[in-house]
């Protein structure tokens, strides 16, 4: 079974810039979430999708932060205008509908904000 | 607002040596509560899930405790190995699939 895609692996922007990243979750996985690993932390939830509705996006900075996932598949994830903090890694993860099955995650994407 | 905690935040030890590795939360109200293993540059893996009602799960050399009435958790790594080198997150499940993660512990298994 193929795991949790993600791309790009790595980015590099400038402060003010915008970046947008990519997850394809695991087949037929309902759930989907955005996690924010700051280096020397744990994630930290971003937004949680069931199918391509919102369950949680509290963590989520609004202003500057979006993400959708459309027709209940992939889902992208975008920053606009990024600032130095939001350096980290952006984790994608996926589940079935099952609450108490576990999370499987993609391998991230590094953003280095300069 | 739940947090977790895990002790030590770094630790080496010689190979074949057990270990224990710590995590503690504020608010046993919790579904289930995750280990998993993060390699530098990856994602995070999976290694034992205990639900509310368990006490323990066991894989191979890995055995996690739970007591939610104490909000602790162990995990147990018997006969480490130079592999065993990572970083471990302790993450809870309280409500909707919601995980909140400790900041981990970073394990070295020198040879």
């Amino acid at each position: 079974e193929a795991g949790v895609a993600q791309s790009p692996r790595y980015k590099i922007i400038e402060k003010r810039q915008s970046v947008a990243f990519w997850c394809n979750p695991i087949s037929g996985h309902a759930t989907l979430y955005w996690y924010q690993q700051i280096l020397g932390q744990g994630p930290k939830l971003l937004i949680q999708f069931q199918n391509n509705g919102v369950v949680d996006d509290s963590q989520l900075p609004k202003d500057r932060f979006s993400a959708e996932r459309l027709k209940g598949v992939d889902s992208t994830l975008k920053i606009q205008p990024a600032k130095l903090e939001d350096s980290a890694v952006y984790l994608c993860a996926s589940s079935t509908s099952r609450g108490w099955e576990t999370q499987y995650f993609g391998p991230g994407t590094r953003l280095l904000v300069l | 607002k739940q947090e977790v905690t895990q002790i030590p935040a770094a630790l080496s030890v010689p190979e074949g040596e057990n270990l224990v590795l710590n995590c503690s939360f504020t608010d046993s109200a919790i579904y289930n509560l995750q280990w998993f293993r993060q390699d530098p540059g990856k994602g995070l893996t999976s290694l034992l899930l205990i639900q509310s009602s368990q006490r323990e799960q066991t894989s191979g050399r890995l055995n996690a405790s739970l007591d939610k009435s104490s909000g602790r958790s162990t995990l147990y790594i018997a006969a480490s190995q130079p592999g065993d080198s990572a970083t471990y997150l302790c993450a809870v499940d309280g409500t909707a699939s919601k995980l909140t993660f400790g900041t981990g512990t970073r394990l070295q298994v020198t040879l």
